[in-house]
């Protein structure tokens, strides 16, 4: 059974920094791993999807990478901004089936 | 948004009584998905649907069905509402080969 986990759970900074979220699981056999950001009482919003076969996808200032043989996923955020304040959550698809399994999140404060 | 629509948005029921929540999307997307969210639980899947009427279990689907007589509409059903069904429920549907996923707002059931 796949299991995602994300490191930290929570994560306080000062506007400017760059930082890194991490996302691990256990099956590499994924299709593809997916970050998502949620605001307190929201949906979730994707940010970047990255298939099995990429080893990274950026937007703007987030830069997600995958190394799928040893399971991890970073979200690299530069130059943070208050904006970005939310809890920052991964999900992996499997080739076995079409769900997605989730992380528990990490949540974010960007402070001015 | 890619189109998604859950209503109600908020709903409050008696134990015991039958709810049913409904997620409308405006594409002829093949993959549609409920999860709840719960605190220290993150987001669990509760079923599935791969097209018109089929459907499959995720992994917390008891005390729930579903159905998908329609592309664009996936009912989520609580037979019998119990306290523990109160949670945030969020559609999804998953889009094209890629299989990125998008969210809807999400319902926020309380059972009292």
């Amino acid at each position: 059974k796949q299991e995602v986990t994300q490191i930290p759970a929570a994560l306080s900074v000062p506007e400017g920094e760059n930082l890194v979220l991490n996302c691990s699981f256990t099956d590499s056999a994924i299709y593809n791993l997916q970050w998502f950001r949620q605001d307190p009482g929201k949906g979730l919003t994707s940010l970047l999807l990255i298939q099995s076969s990429q080893r990274e996808q950026t937007s703007g200032r987030l830069n997600a990478s995958l190394d799928k043989s040893s399971g991890r996923s970073t979200l690299y955020i530069a130059a943070s901004q208050p904006g970005d304040s939310a809890t920052y959550l991964c999900a992996v698809r499997d080739n076995y089936g079409q769900n997605f399994v989730f992380g528990p999140g990490t949540r974010l404060s960007v402070l001015p | 948004d890619a189109g998604i629509t859950q209503s109600p948005r908020h709903k409050v029921t008696e134990t015991g009584t039958p709810v049913t929540l409904r997620c409308h999307q405006t594409e002829n997307h093949r993959y549609m998905y409920w999860y709840r969210q719960d605190p220290g639980h993150g987001l669990r899947l509760i079923h599935y649907s791969y097209g018109v009427k089929d459907t499959d279990k995720g992994e917390v689907s008891d005390g729930y069905s579903v159905s998908r007589s329609k592309t664009e509409d996936f009912l989520l059903t609580l037979e019998s509402a119990t306290s523990s069904q109160t949670s945030v429920y969020f559609c999804a549907i998953s889009v094209g080969g890629d299989g990125e996923a998008f969210f809807g707002q999400g319902t926020r059931l309380t059972v009292v």
